[in-house]
């Protein structure tokens, strides 16, 4: 089945860029997500990539994929200390149905003012 | 209306007692999910109904009842459930079939059982 794996932390200063990476193990999806989660909330989607894209980009959220390497990753310009939440990506699982999704482990993203 | 309504935001239940959590959706989505979400980890399917139908049972305990009364409204009966069963538990939908399951989710329940 689907494997997403997420780095568990980043700290960036307020400002600077974050890029949050996540790799996958199924080369037949063909969306691949980014949810954002604060605290005690549920989960927003931010953008998502269909993989016949190499990039994506939606205000300051720019999101690349590598299908060779199966690597995921989202950048946050000017990184604000609202943007700090934990942040998964999400990919429907090979041979699975399209209607489920298998979430990565989530990176907790800590903005320093 | 881009939004899934989840009801109660928080619940305390006994391990004997009988509750149930209630989810609802204007979007037209016609596929509905459970997730169970437990502290510092990724939400878990639990559940998925696809035009009303349960459609993918992720082998979850029949202590949890999920329901589909129509097309916007997902409901979850939960009875005699354990401690180990407090978690946040989360709603979303999307349209079905396709290749984009792009799904929208609800604010959750935080269920703690004592």
């Amino acid at each position: 089945g689907e494997d997403v794996e997420q780095s568990l932390f980043l700290s960036v200063r307020e400002g600077d860029s974050s890029v949050i990476n996540c790799t996958y193990t199924d080369s037949s999806s063909t969306y691949l997500y980014w949810y954002k989660q604060e605290p005690g909330a549920g989960l927003q989607l931010l953008t998502y990539i269909f993989s016949n894209m190499d990039m994506k980009q939606d205000q300051r959220l720019t999101v690349l994929l590598n299908k060779k390497d199966k690597h995921l990753s989202l950048r946050i310009a000017d990184t604000q200390t609202g943007d700090s939440a934990i942040y998964f990506c999400a990919a429907p699982p090979y041979g699975g149905a399209t209607n489920k999704l298998i979430f990565g482990t989530g990176t907790l993203l800590a903005v320093q003012p | 209306d881009t939004e899934v309504t989840q009801t109660p935001k928080h619940l305390v239940m006994g391990m004997t007692n009988k509750k149930s959590l209630k989810c609802e959706q204007h979007m037209g989505h016609r596929a509905m999910y459970w997730y169970k979400q437990k502290a510092k980890k990724p939400p878990e399917l639990m559940f998925v109904y696809s035009y009303e139908k349960l459609s993918i049972n992720e082998s979850v305990p029949s202590r949890f009842s999920p329901e589909c009364p129509n097309s916007s409204l997902l409901n979850l009966h939960l009875h005699a459930l354990q401690p180990e069963d407090s978690a946040l538990y989360l709603c979303a939908s999307s349209q079905v079939g396709g290749a984009s399951t792009e799904a929208f989710f609800g604010q959750g329940t935080r269920l703690t059982v004592v």
